[in-house]
């Protein structure tokens, strides 16, 4: 059964201290993971997309990489407007009835 | 570019009213999905249209259905409203399996309280 998990559910960080968030899949046929940021009320927001193992991409604070069985969304020096919900998605097929969300990590970060 | 535009933003119905979403894709994407987020089952996915065409449906009742327009603009429809039907729907575009990119842009949603 096609499958993505999120942990932590909720993480509360200090300003500048970093961390990563992770998200475990198990689908078959892998056509595409994506990370977004969802705020509350407000619809997820497009971060990143990755399609095979050791890619890696980057936008300002946040990376996000992927291997065979799980990507990460690393955060580094993170600000207090990071603090959103940050949802993983995965593609196992055509149609968007193929496409797997994670139940998301509560970020907090404090000042 | 515009982003994905949804109206109303909120809506306040009744238990067995009936209500219509609205959803206009980026410019140029064919394909529209359209999904249920609840605090408790996260995101559920509702229905995809392509090019006028219902490709793909979730598993929710008859009470829930949509359609696509010309322009790739698509409504969605729930009838005989219930109090479980309280949520936030998103609409999300895309350009379409077909071009290869899964990527799904999404609307900013709107919230529909059922009293």
């Amino acid at each position: 059964e096609d499958q993505v998990t999120q942990s932590p559910e909720a993480l509360r960080l200090q300003e500048g201290e970093s961390s990563s968030l992770n998200c475990s899949y198990t689908v078959s046929g892998l056509r595409g993971l994506f990370w977004y940021r969802q705020d509350p009320g407000k619809g997820p927001e497009f971060l990143f997309t990755l399609y095979s193992a050791g890619e890696e991409k980057e936008k300002e604070r946040l990376k996000a990489t992927l291997t065979k069985k799980e990507s990460f969304l690393h955060i580094t020096a993170p600000k207090p407007e990071d603090s959103a919900t940050y949802l993983c998605a995965v593609q196992a097929g055509t149609g968007a009835n193929n496409l797997f969300f994670g139940t998301g990590t509560r970020l907090t970060v404090i000042p | 570019k515009a982003g994905v535009t949804q109206t109303p933003r909120y809506l306040i119905k009744t238990r067995g009213q009936q209500v219509t979403l609205s959803c206009s894709p980026i410019s140029g994407h064919r394909s529209v999905s359209w999904y249920q987020q609840t605090p408790g089952q996260g995101l559920q996915f509702l229905f995809e249209y392509f090019s006028e065409t219902q490709r793909n449906k979730g598993n929710f009742p008859g009470r829930f259905s949509g359609r696509q327009f010309s322009n790739s603009r698509s409504e969605m429809n729930v009838s005989t409203l219930e109090l479980g039907d309280s949520a936030l729907y998103l609409c999300a575009s895309s350009l379409g399996w077909t071009s290869g990119n899964y990527e799904q842009y999404f609307g900013p949603g709107t919230r529909l309280t059922v009293t």
